[in-house]
């Protein structure tokens, strides 16, 4: 178990279809990462958060948008879904930001499908 | 042409044997060099990282990075059953504002 935390699990939901997935981090760790992982493209960085301010920005739609809380933990809502956005999306954490961490830790991922 | 090339496999091997597994890059500023491992249904966690070139071991894995040949490698010896994950190379400029790159993932199966 690496500390981080991520909900929901599983998620189903329609195209057009708005949705908000969560992400507590390992104690202590003051960044946050987001990244969506699929068969064809792999795991992808979306964005990073560190202590509330965003920090690195990678290919994320402008669809989908993310924040991070006084207490740390974050959010990433994707905004009318489509069929292609069905992937694994994981959330990771680390102690330190800037420059941005090798060693990561990885919450279980949630598995959305957009049907 | 993908920042980080990695062959998907699936790899198979029979216990005890030595795998090696390889990611080549194209981005030659690539500073920090790093290997995640992630089982089914769980998220990937760091199995080992290189800083520059060299190698690093740590028990039977041991990491190698070529800079010269813009190329990295993952030994794993006398493989075990639980093992059995995909491999995941990951790259770092080290610079604020840049993420890791990751390559697609190598699956491996070690069987008894």
């Amino acid at each position: 178990d690496s500390g981080v935390t991520q909900t929901p699990k599983h998620l189903i939901t329609a195209t057009g279809q708005r949705v908000t997935l969560r992400c507590s981090p390992r104690s202590g760790d003051l960044s946050v990462y987001w990244y969506q992982q699929s068969l064809d493209q792999g795991l992808q960085f979306l964005i990073q958060y560190y202590n509330g301010e965003e920090r690195a920005k990678g290919n994320i739609l402008e669809r989908f948008s993310a924040q991070q809380f006084p207490d740390l933990h974050s959010e990433l809502n994707l905004s009318s879904l489509e069929l292609g956005d069905s992937a694994l999306y994981f959330c990771a954490s680390s102690v330190t930001g800037t420059p941005i961490s090798y060693e990561q830790y990885f919450g279980p991922g949630t598995r959305l499908t957009v049907t | 042409q993908k920042e980080v090339e990695q062959d998907p496999g699936p790899l198979s091997v029979p216990e005890g044997a030595i795998v090696s597994l390889n990611c080549t890059y194209s981005n030659s500023a690539f500073q920090y060099f790093m290997w995640y491992r992630q089982y089914s249904r769980k998220g990937p966690e760091l199995l080992m990282y290189t800083y520059s070139s060299g190698n690093k071991e740590d028990g039977r894995f041991t990491a190698q990075v070529d800079k010269s040949s813009k190329y990295i490698s993952l030994f794993i010896r006398d493989s075990q059953p639980s093992d059995s994950a995909t491999y995941l190379c990951a790259m770092s400029l080290n610079q604020a504002g840049t993420a890791l790159i990751f390559g697609k993932g190598t699956t491996l199966s070690v069987s008894s």
